[in-house]
């Protein structure tokens, strides 16, 4: 299967400032990557679905400007939490899928800490 | 559309003794189905999926689960819990394309 890296795996940064996320495929070209977060014993919450040369997707409730997505290449998406707040704080994994077998890929995941 | 409901959200088991995690899912499309274990602060990965050959499906680290059409379930199993099963297991469901849904998850521990 495909194998899907994410960095970095934890970062912690003060309120205002913007991070970004990066996702890789390593040995797959990912047409569609997926953004998901996942609070505390929670289950996994889509974000926005990623087409490689397109606008993202994203789902309702998601703020587009505020959670930036590129997917400027088949191996590579990015994930920038824009003026990130304490609210913001969560763990981000990506993913992605393999059209062929229909499975999903998932990164390491991120997690962030916004003081 | 599709759902997926996981009855349990902790399951506790005694070492070597079998593990059962329900899944439940609704589907207007002949479904794939997954199961993923998440170890803390890691990403899922794969235990096993169907995609409509055989019903019962083998996975990995002893895992297997079975298809059952007239119930609409995909229940994990294992014939003997290990110490390190301890996880957060997530059944999906895929509509074949690119729509995936996940349950809400079922937290394994395991009692020596």
């Amino acid at each position: 299967g495909a194998v899907v890296s994410q960095h970095p795996s934890r970062v912690i940064c003060k309120s205002g400032t913007s991070v970004k996320i990066e996702c890789r495929s390593l040995d797959f070209q990912a047409t569609t990557m997926f953004w998901y977060r996942q609070f505390p014993k929670q289950s996994l919450m889509l974000m926005a679905t990623s087409n490689e040369g397109s606008k993202a997707t994203y789902e309702q409730g998601v703020e587009k400007d505020k959670f930036l997505i590129n997917h400027a290449s088949l191996t590579l998406s990015t994930l920038t939490v824009t003026s990130a707040h304490p609210e913001d704080s969560s763990f981000y994994i990506c993913s992605v899928l393999d059209s062929i077998t229909g499975e999903l890929f998932f990164g390491e995941g991120s997690r962030l800490t916004v003081l | 559309a599709q759902s997926v409901t996981q009855l349990g959200s902790h399951v506790s088991v005694s070492e070597g003794a079998l593990v059962l995690l329900r899944c439940n899912y609704s589907s207007s499309v002949p479904p794939y189905l997954f199961w993923y274990v998440q170890y803390p602060n890691q990403g899922l990965q794969l235990l096993l999926k169907y995609t409509s050959a055989a019903t019962l499906v083998k996975g990995i680290n002893g895992f297997e689960a079975e298809f059952k059409k007239s119930e609409t379930s995909f229940h994990l199993t294992k014939p003997s819990a290990h110490m390190s099963d301890a996880a957060e297991y997530f059944c999906a469901v895929s509509d074949r394309g690119n729509q995936f849904y996940f349950g809400t998850g079922t937290s394994l521990t395991v009692i020596p």
